[in-house]
C-alpha cells in the first residue's frame, strides 16, 4: 500500500499569512495527488486535483505543486474561512489512501 | 445542481449489520463512480471502496474485505454500503462521494452529508 504523510500535523497562523503544508507518498505516485479541506461537522471539499488543478469555485490563493512522492498545497494569504483541516490522498493505485490531516487553527 | 443524500444515523449492536444508503441527483447516475470513505470520532479519513455505477464492479479496501458490500440501485440513483460483523471500531461517519469521473481514481467532488453508525452493546 502507498502511504502518504503530511508535515506538519497542525500550525497556527494569523490571517494573511502564506500557509505551507507537505504530503510524502511512499513511492512515486506521478501526478495522482488531491487536496481536501475538512470542517468540523461537514463533509470534505475538493481543492486541487491532479497535483495542481485547482477545483472549480476554489479561490485562486490555493495552489497545489510537486510531483513523483513529494507535494504541496501553499495558501497564498489565510483568510478567516480557511481555518480547517487538510488531508492530501493518493489515487494512483488502491487502496486509496489519505494523509493524517493538518490542522490549521488561528494564532 | 449535483446532490448525495445519505440515510440517517444507526445505532447496531456488535455483530449486527448497517447498510446505508446514498441518494443521488443532479446528474447521469451510471456515468460515475461512488466512493464510501469513513471517518472515525476525531480521526481521518478512511477509504472504503468504489462501485462502477456503470457497470457494478467494486474495489474494496482490503481491511473490509469480506465484511463490506457496496451495490447500485440505477432505477432509483441509489448506492448502498452494508457493512456486516460490526465491531466498536466500526464506529465512525460513513460518507458516500462521487468523483469527477467514472473511473477510481477520480478525485472525489461531490460528497453526501455523511450518516454516523455507532456500534455500542
Amino acid at each position: 500500500d502507498i502511504q502518504v504523510t503530511q508535515s506538519p500535523s497542525s500550525l497556527s497562523a494569523s490571517v494573511g499569512d502564506r500557509v505551507t503544508i507537505t504530503c510524502r507518498a511512499t513511492q512515486s505516485i506521478t501526478s495522482f495527488l488531491n487536496w481536501y479541506q475538512q470542517k468540523p461537522g461537514k463533509a470534505p471539499k475538493l481543492l486541487i486535483y491532479a497535483a495542481s488543478n485547482l477545483q472549480s469555485g476554489v479561490p485562486s490563493r490555493f495552489s497545489g505543486s510537486g510531483s513523483g512522492t513529494d507535494f504541496t498545497l501553499t495558501i497564498g494569504s489565510l483568510q478567516p474561512e480557511d481555518f480547517a483541516t487538510y488531508y492530501c490522498q493518493q489515487s494512483y493505485s488502491t487502496p486509496l489512501t489519505f494523509g493524517q490531516g493538518t490542522k490549521v487553527e488561528i494564532k | 445542481q449535483v446532490q448525495l443524500v445519505q440515510s440517517g444515523a444507526e445505532v447496531k449492536k456488535p455483530g449486527a449489520s448497517v447498510k446505508v444508503s446514498c441518494k443521488a441527483s443532479g446528474y447521469t447516475f451510471n456515468s460515475y463512480g461512488i466512493n464510501w470513505v469513513r471517518q472515525a470520532p476525531g480521526q481521518g479519513l478512511e477509504w472504503m471502496g468504489w462501485i462502477s455505477a456503470y457497470t457494478g464492479n467494486t474495489i474494496y479496501a482490503q481491511k473490509l474485505q469480506g465484511r463490506v458490500t457496496m451495490t447500485t440501485d440505477t432505477s432509483t440513483s441509489t448506492a448502498y454500503m452494508e457493512v456486516r460483523s460490526l465491531r466498536s471500531d466500526d464506529t465512525a461517519v460513513y460518507y458516500c462521494a462521487r468523483g469527477l469521473r467514472l473511473d477510481y481514481a477520480a478525485p472525489f467532488h461531490y460528497w453526501g452529508q455523511g450518516t454516523l453508525v455507532t456500534v455500542s452493546s
